[in-house]
């Protein structure tokens, strides 16, 4: 595939559940960003990959987020213990070069909607 | 710091009205400008960005904004609104090697 994907596209979890969303950025992207997008909201950074430079974790809202990029590729978003407030879109991106190109276009993929219940 | 402001979560008008969307912005250096656009059910997709050069962008599906220093705004602008234009659209900016911050987000609407 040519684009930004995710998956699952919807998850619905109990409160107090761990969840995992995945996504897989565009092939040969070094950056890949995570986003939240609550109803209403605008668009909350989480966190930021770029190559193998240690992640920018400054979005997480708590310790219960955390994130990993394998190989320099596909990323996972943990939440752990979710919580109602975390019911969300949880967009990921990607782009060719990190933010030291100010003006990389970073690609979106669909997102996953996260319910908990 | 950086911030966005969008002026009006919803907007509507009527099919073949113009359509304005407004975004201030603030920063502490030159930024990098971009609007965004989400259909119902689908990812984000740049519409459009400044960078340098011409303040005058022109973008996909025939928007274009306009980038206003004195006014620190960067409002979005089509001639003749589609029904197809109906969506969520997104203002944001970055600043050199700083994260990209995005406005709350303003819906269109299109009227028949």
């Amino acid at each position: 595939g040519a684009g930004v994907s995710q998956s699952p596209s919807n998850k619905v979890t109990e409160k107090g559940k761990d969840v995992e969303l995945r996504c897989d950025p565009i092939s040969g992207h070094t950056a890949l960003y995570w986003y939240r997008q609550s109803l209403g909201q605008g668009l909350e950074f989480l966190i930021y990959f770029q190559g193998n430079s240690a992640p920018d974790k400054s979005g997480l809202p708590s310790d219960r987020f955390s994130a990993e990029r394998t190989g320099g590729s596909v990323s996972t978003l943990t939440i752990q213990r979710t919580q109602q407030e975390d019911s969300a879109v949880y967009l990921c991106a990607s782009s060719f070069g990190g933010l030291a190109g100010g003006d990389n276009e970073q690609f979106f993929g669909p997102g996953t909607r996260l319910t908990v219940l | 710091a950086q911030s966005v402001t969008q002026l009006g979560s919803h907007v509507s008008v009527s099919e073949g009205a113009l359509v304005l969307l407004r975004c201030n912005y603030s920063s502490s250096v030159p930024p990098y400008l971009f609007w965004y656009v989400q259909y119902p059910n689908q990812g984000l997709q740049l519409l459009l960005k400044y960078t340098t050069g011409a303040t005058l962008v022109k973008g996909i599906n025939g928007f274009e904004a306009e980038f206003k220093k004195s006014e620190t705004s960067f409002h979005l602008t089509k001639p003749s609104a589609h029904m197809s234009d109906a969506a969520e659209y997104f203002c944001a900016v970055r600043s050199s090697a700083s994260k990209i911050i995005f406005g709350s987000g303003t819906r269109l609407s299109i009227r028949p």
